[in-house]
């Protein structure tokens, strides 16, 4: 079975320093792995996906994630977090093998910027 | 270009009545359509997917029922409301099956008083 832990709830930076939201999950098969950001009141926009090619993924607004495999986790990251990145972030978790691509989500973690 | 909608945006409806949201995609053909839903303070709960018209699957029992009339039209319905109703509510859709990125609408905000 699939499952997603989003390790903060809640996460609080400053303007202009890094931003690490974590996240493991657990997997039987080979997984997609995405991360998914909503602003309030609004759709989940796609930052970046994982699909088994490179493990570091580069995805919009200067966001990241790595795979690591060993450690089943997907941790977000940017180098310098600017006042627009306040929003709801969810890691999310999709089987290969499915044939329905049904997406199994965190339970989210909200992101903080002070000025 | 793909694009998503979904109306109304916003919806306040007492108790009991009838409920129908309803998702349009364009610029795909035959895609998987999912119905999601978000209470406040809490993650997407998958309501109904489909992959292809007149095929719905349920994921969770509940007052709520989904159709696909057509290729490119989702439909969430209800006869009567409850107040555990409210929350927001999302559609999505995807080209293929197993790990490919679902792409979302704007929601609708669901009031039941």
């Amino acid at each position: 079975a699939q499952s997603v832990t989003q390790l903060d709830s809640h996460v609080s930076v400053s303007e202009g320093t890094p931003v690490l939201l974590r996240c493991n999950y657990s997997s039987s098969y080979s997984p997609s792995l995405f991360w998914y950001v909503q602003h309030p009141n609004k759709g989940l926009q796609l930052l970046l996906k994982y699909t088994s090619a490179a493990t570091l993924v580069k995805g919009i607004n200067g966001f990241e994630a790595e795979f690591k495999k060993s450690e089943t986790s997907f941790h977000l990251t940017k180098p310098s977090a600017h006042m627009s990145d306040a929003a709801e972030y969810f890691c999310v978790v999709s089987e290969r093998s499915s044939n329905t691509g049904k997406l199994i989500f965190g339970q989210g973690t909200t992101l903080q910027v002070k000025p | 270009s793909q694009t998503i909608h979904q109306w109304p945006a916003t919806l306040v409806q007492p108790v009991g009545s009838p409920l129908s949201l309803e998702c349009t995609v364009e610029g795909t053909s035959n895609p998987n359509l999912y119905w999601y839903r978000q209470a406040a303070g809490r993650g997407l709960q998958l309501l109904f997917y489909s992959v292809g018209i007149g095929q719905i699957s349920s994921e969770v029992p509940q007052n709520l029922s989904a159709s696909r009339p057509q290729d490119r039209q989702f439909i969430l319905s209800s006869k009567k409301l409850l107040l555990s109703d409210s929350g927001f509510y999302l559609c999505a859709w995807a080209i293929g099956q197993g790990g490919e990125t679902q792409y979302f609408g704007p929601g609708t905000r669901l009031l039941v008083l």
